[in-house]
């Protein structure tokens, strides 16, 4: 199985300010045949089931802030929000599909400070 | 739109089966390329894939749960459903319900959720 394995657990950020989230996988992602990174991130909120945000590591789904943006290849991957807003307070997990069983990150929570 | 419902007993006796049934309304669950899995998250926890079930028919199931597991279609109802026989404690879970498309025959990433349903084991 790939481990997914995020950090930091938990960060607290200042409203406006810049969020940073680490994923790391235990092997690469990346698919040689199409050079895409078979990486998702999602938003999960108290109560809600998880929201996807990000797919191929970086592609923004319909609908998301563009403050949101993920980045990274190979095994090392980030997701940035630019501008932490309140409605942002959530758990936000990585997922592979580059191979099953997919698998998530442990998640990290983002808090304002 | 495509909405899913995940419905079932809230409460499960250990060593018995679960059984949850996710209903796919707004849309065909025998719609090509599509992938409908099961996830489930322990209270507090992160989220673990169960495993799916191909508008075909076939199934992948995560082998730490394969030797109880069995995910099922019913395309005449439009659900698909799952059942994990001899449960534990351990399976004390929010269930979810889930879609994707597909890349190279598996399932990428999860566009679509079901709300979830708090499934709890104890007598």
């Amino acid at each position: 199985d790939i481990v997914m394995t995020q950090s930091p657990d938990s960060l607290a950020v200042s409203l406006g300010e810049r969020a940073t989230i680490n994923c790391k996988s235990s092997q690469s992602v990346l698919y040689s045949s199409d050079s895409k990174n078979y990486l998702a991130w999602y938003q999960q909120k108290p109560g809600q089931p998880p929201k996807l945000l990000i797919y191929w590591a970086s592609t923004r789904e319909s609908g998301v802030p563009d403050r949101f943006s993920g980045s990274g290849s190979g095994t090392d991957f980030s997701l940035t929000i630019s501008s932490l807003q309140a409605e942002d307070v959530a758990v936000y997990y990585c997922q592979q599909y580059y191979t099953t069983p997919l698998t998530f990150g442990g998640g990290t929570k983002v808090e304002i400070k | 739109q495509v909405q899913l419902q995940e419905s079932g007993p809230g409460l499960v006796e250990p060593s018995q089966t679960l059984s949850l049934t996710c209903t796919v309304s707004g849309g065909s669950i025998n719609s090509a390329g599509f992938f409908w899995s099961w996830i489930r998250q322990h209270p507090g926890k992160g989220l673990d894939w169960i495993g799916y079930i191909y508008y075909s028919g076939s199934t992948y199931y995560s082998p730490s749960l394969k030797s109880r597991l069995t995910i099922s279609v019913d395309t005449t109802k439009n659900e698909f459903s799952l059942k994990l026989r001899s449960v534990t404690a351990a399976d004390t879970a929010v269930y979810y319900c889930a879609r994707s498309r597909g890349s190279s025959g598996i399932p990428i990433w999860f566009d679509l959720w079901g709300q979830g349903t708090l499934v709890t084991v104890s007598s």
